[in-house]
């Protein structure tokens, strides 16, 4: 079955720049995203690709897509406090249900 | 602003007791999904719905069902609680098309 994979965990300092890793399994995915729950919060959506891109940015956010290796990644430039979040990233099934795949979700924590 | 509502942000039942959660949605949206998250392993969907008195299984349920009598409200049934059903339940919905998931902010369940 489809299986989107994260590292669990990551750490970086205040102005530094985070990537955030994940692969997933579906190549037929016609949209990735990556999702952001804060501490005590549902999840809210922070940036999507369509599967025809390479890459997106947007702000201080930069997705890339590596379809070959079936690969996405985010890039926050100058990571703030107030980025320290889960993130998770989704792929959506492509069998009409419009079911999401979750990824197990990065622990973001920024040290000031 | 889409407004996803749960019923309860914490919860704590016995084993064995019957268990409702309910969700509210004011954007008409068709989708409704209940997903379960424990650390490190994500979001998990346990059922979701695309129109009224739908329902589909998703992944893990289980122990759960469901009920969609009217379009803004799905509610999530434990029939007879167990302790490994202790976990934080968040609800979302989306348009028929499934782009963006808007979630509620979620309702942590304890069973004793």
């Amino acid at each position: 079955g489809e299986d989107v994979e994260q590292s669990l965990f990551l750490s970086v300092r205040e102005g530094d720049s985070s990537v955030i890793n994940c692969t997933y399994t579906d190549s037929s995915s016609t949209y990735l995203y990556w999702y952001k729950q804060e501490p005590g919060a549902g999840l809210q959506l922070l940036t999507y690709i369509f599967s025809n891109m390479d890459m997106k940015q947007d702000q201080r956010l930069t997705v890339l897509l590596n379809k070959k290796d079936k690969h996405l990644s985010l890039r926050i430039a100058d990571t703030q406090t107030g980025d320290s979040a889960i993130y998770f990233c989704a792929e959506i099934e492509t069998s009409g249900t419009y079911k999401y795949i979750f990824g197990t979700g990065t622990r973001l924590k920024v040290l000031a | 602003d889409v407004k996803v509502t749960q019923s309860s942000r914490y919860l704590v039942k016995r084993t064995g007791e019957k268990v409702f959660l309910e969700c509210v949605q004011d954007m008409d949206h068709e989708n409704m999904f209940w997903y379960r998250q424990d650390p490190g392993l994500g979001l998990r969907l346990i059922y979701f719905s695309y129109d009224v008195k739908m329902k589909e299984k998703g992944d893990i349920p289980e122990g759960y069902s469901v009920s969609r009598e009217k379009k803004e409200r799905f509610s999530l049934i434990l029939e007879s609680a167990s302790t490994n059903q202790t976990s934080m339940y968040l609800c979302a919905s989306s348009e028929p098309t499934g782009n963006e998931q808007y979630f509620g902010p979620g309702t942590r369940l304890t069973v004793t």
